[in-house]
């Protein structure tokens, strides 16, 4: 079982659309959790950040997290064709992994206008 | 944020050849990281850069072929070692402010070809 499992892609949603990104991890131990965006030919750059269960919202983009069920999502409102990225889910634990990120494979998303 | 140099940006090499990326940030950080991200793949850490001590390597590499200095806060090079086409990659410096929140920043990446 991979540490960081994203649901496999590729993702095709309608502009205006909602996307939803999902992502489940191993270590019980995960305290930071974090979504990245990366364009093709590009580093990635980081869009939201997770650290308690719930969610968080910040503009068009929600992240929900629950740990009991070791599962982390991203919602994207409203999707622009600008959102066609790569986005990756980042697992952290400070007291395993001394502040390492893990990161899923990646979903690859594509918005048609 | 931290704002991340890294350079060359890209290069071709000559397998058997080495080359040294570098890794710049405009401030102290406690930690940097190096990652590989071969093409369509998803980032694969290399090592943690220490300053002050040997970098902590991943299982899969070693200091021989990956070899990596942390003289201060601020700066971190990796060199790729006697290369070969599957060293060809895109390698990331990567660095987080501190133990506390763990958000990374990225440089721009090293696009490496080797023929």
């Amino acid at each position: 079982q991979k540490e960081v499992e994203q649901n496999s892609g590729p993702l095709s949603v309608p502009e205006g659309a909602i996307a939803s990104l999902n992502c489940t991890y191993s270590d019980r131990g995960s305290q930071s959790f974090f979504w990245y965006r990366q364009y093709s030919g590009k580093s990635p750059e980081l869009i939201m950040s997770i650290y308690s269960n719930g969610d968080k919202e910040d503009g068009r983009f929600t992240a929900q997290l629950n740990k009991a069920s070791q599962y982390v999502s991203l919602l994207i409102r409203d999707s622009q064709p600008s959102d066609s990225a790569t986005y990756l889910c980042a697992v952290n634990s400070i007291t395993t992994n001394a502040g390492k990120s893990t990161f899923g494979d990646g979903t690859t998303l594509t918005v048609k206008p | 944020s931290a704002v991340i140099s890294q350079k060359p940006s890209r290069d071709i090499c000559q397998r058997g050849t080495s080359l040294t990326i570098q890794c710049q940030v405009d401030s102290q950080v406690t930690m940097m990281f190096w990652y590989r991200q071969q093409p369509g793949q998803s980032l694969t850490l290399i090592a943690t850069a220490n300053q002050g001590s040997e970098a902590t390597y991943e299982s899969g590499f070693v200091i021989d072929k990956f070899p990596i200095s942390r003289p201060n806060l601020t700066f971190s090079t990796l060199t790729v070692s006697n290369m070969s086409p599957e060293d060809s990659s895109i390698y990331l410096c990567s660095v987080n402010r501190d133990m506390a929140n763990t958000e990374a920043f990225f440089g721009q990446g090293t696009r490496l070809t080797v023929v």
